[in-house]
């Protein structure tokens, strides 16, 4: 079945500093791909999401590209903030269906 | 607001006694399902719906029931609940946007149970 395989955390940085968290996937088809975000003690928000190879999904200076050919959506940020710790989740939606498929997540703390 | 509500946002309960985690949502989005969220595991689907009426298992069903009997509410029902239900619960909805389907979650639901 589907998967998504992200990177263990936490990643911990400085404010400032440069964000890349990996994410690969396994899919039949050719899945949406997204990044959701959760913040401590709140639900699953949407943070960006790409549709076809290629694509860029971006949002609040984060940025992620549909790499069919590596089956990859790896999130980057050039200056992460202390306001974006929180865990990230990257998920697959294959064609005709609704489920998302999760990876584990991945905890961000970023310190001042 | 657009919004998916869940109620309660927290619950303690003893095994076996029979509960009810609401969901509604007012967006029209003829799609609901529910996620439980754990430690190393991230969100798996539990139950989902496309409509009114119709219902069908996601990944890890056992020990739960839902309802579709209205378009807006998708009731998680946890008859005889166990220790290992304890789990942070989510509930979602969704509808097409630019040919991709977009979920919308609730604020979950932390269900301890003893």
């Amino acid at each position: 079945g589907d998967s998504v395989t992200q990177m263990e955390g936490p990643v911990t940085l400085s404010e400032e500093a440069f964000l890349t968290i990996n994410c690969t996937y396994t899919a039949t088809g050719y899945p949406s791909l997204f990044w959701y975000v959760q913040y401590p003690g709140e639900g699953l928000q949407l943070l960006l999401k790409a549709t076809k190879a290629d694509d860029k999904g971006s949002n609040k200076g984060f940025e992620a590209t549909y790499r069919k050919e590596t089956t990859s959506f790896h999130l980057e940020k050039g200056s992460v903030q202390v306001s974006d710790s929180a865990v990230y989740f990257c998920a697959i939606m294959n064609t005709g269906f609704q489920k998302l498929v999760f990876g584990t997540g991945t905890r961000l703390l970023v310190s001042p | 607001e657009a919004q998916v509500t869940q109620n309660p946002r927290y619950l303690i309960t003893v095994t076996g006694k029979k509960l009810t985690v609401t969901c509604s949502q007012n967006m029209n989005h003829e799609y609901m399902s529910w996620y439980r969220q754990d430690p190393g595991l991230g969100l798996r689907q539990i139950y989902y719906s496309m409509n009114v009426e119709v219902t069908d298992k996601g990944d890890v069903p056992e020990g739960y029931k839902v309802s579709r009997k209205e378009k807006r509410n998708f009731p998680l029902i946890l008859e005889s609940p166990s220790p290992n239900q304890t789990s942070l619960y989510f509930c979602a909805s969704s509808q097409i946007i630019a040919g991709s389907y977009e979920q919308y979650f609730g604020p979950g639901t932390r269900l301890t149970v003893t």
